[in-house]
């Protein structure tokens, strides 16, 4: 089946220590998201490519990076990962234009 | 470790009741709209789509009514089963066919 994969599903990092999350896709869809969702709380955008055009939220931190090296692969880098960035991050994807969203599973992120 | 997040609104029903699940969205650009659906340590899953054009969309045992004049969404669902209980997410594109921000979520618990 067609899919959005993310691993690994539960990553534990050491507060300050570069951490990646990666995301893949069969779908071959043009747009790649990256959400941020914390206990009880609604998913919130980080940001999102449109093929190689890279789109930032005006609020996502700085320390949070993208990288799209191919159509099928989307990493999201935490440069210095603090306590306040433990939460699970979602990877989706969509063919434009209005279509909806294909979500992961997410990775559950965990910061000692 | 995570900060506390904050405590979604419970709607509880039982088994075979119709359940309405409602969603003000702060955009007045947003013209398309996605239920999502989100079980436990899941991403989220689409359930059903309207653009602003229509005022209301039936899906399988799902309705989405639109209110352009008071931005509010709703999400009916017909004979809830148990296999409903989730988190749902309404979410808005503020007007850009490439970008999906969600509401606040509401959860829904079937009792049997």
């Amino acid at each position: 089946d067609a899919m959005v994969i993310q691993n690994p599903r539960y990553q534990v990092t050491q507060f300050g220590k570069p951490v990646t999350l990666s995301c893949s896709q069969t779908l071959n869809h043009n747009v790649m998201y990256w959400y941020q969702q914390k206990s009880s709380q609604a998913p919130k955008l980080l940001f999102h490519y449109y093929d190689k055009d890279f789109n930032n939220e005006a609020d996502t931190p700085d320390n949070f990076q993208s990288r799209r090296p191919n159509t099928s692969f989307c990493f999201l880098d935490i440069r210095s990962p603090g306590l306040g960035d433990a939460a699970m991050y979602l990877c989706a994807t969509s063919r434009p234009p209005g279509e909806p969203q294909h979500f992961g599973d997410g990775t559950r992120l965990s910061i000692l | 470790g995570e900060s506390v997040g904050l405590h979604l609104p419970t709607l509880s029903v039982q088994e075979g009741d119709n359940s309405i699940i409602n969603c003000a969205y702060s955009n007045s650009a947003s013209d398309y709209f996605i239920w999502y659906k989100q079980e436990s340590g899941k991403g989220p899953q689409f359930i059903i789509d309207i653009r602003s054009n229509m005022d209301k969309r039936q899906g399988q045992r799902v309705t989405v009514l639109l209110n352009k004049t008071v931005k509010h969404l709703s999400l009916q669902i017909a004979a809830t089963q148990p296999g409903d209980s989730a988190v749902y997410f309404c979410a808005e594109n503020k007007g850009n066919f490439n970008k999906f921000y969600f509401g606040s979520g509401t959860k829904l618990n079937v009792k049997p």
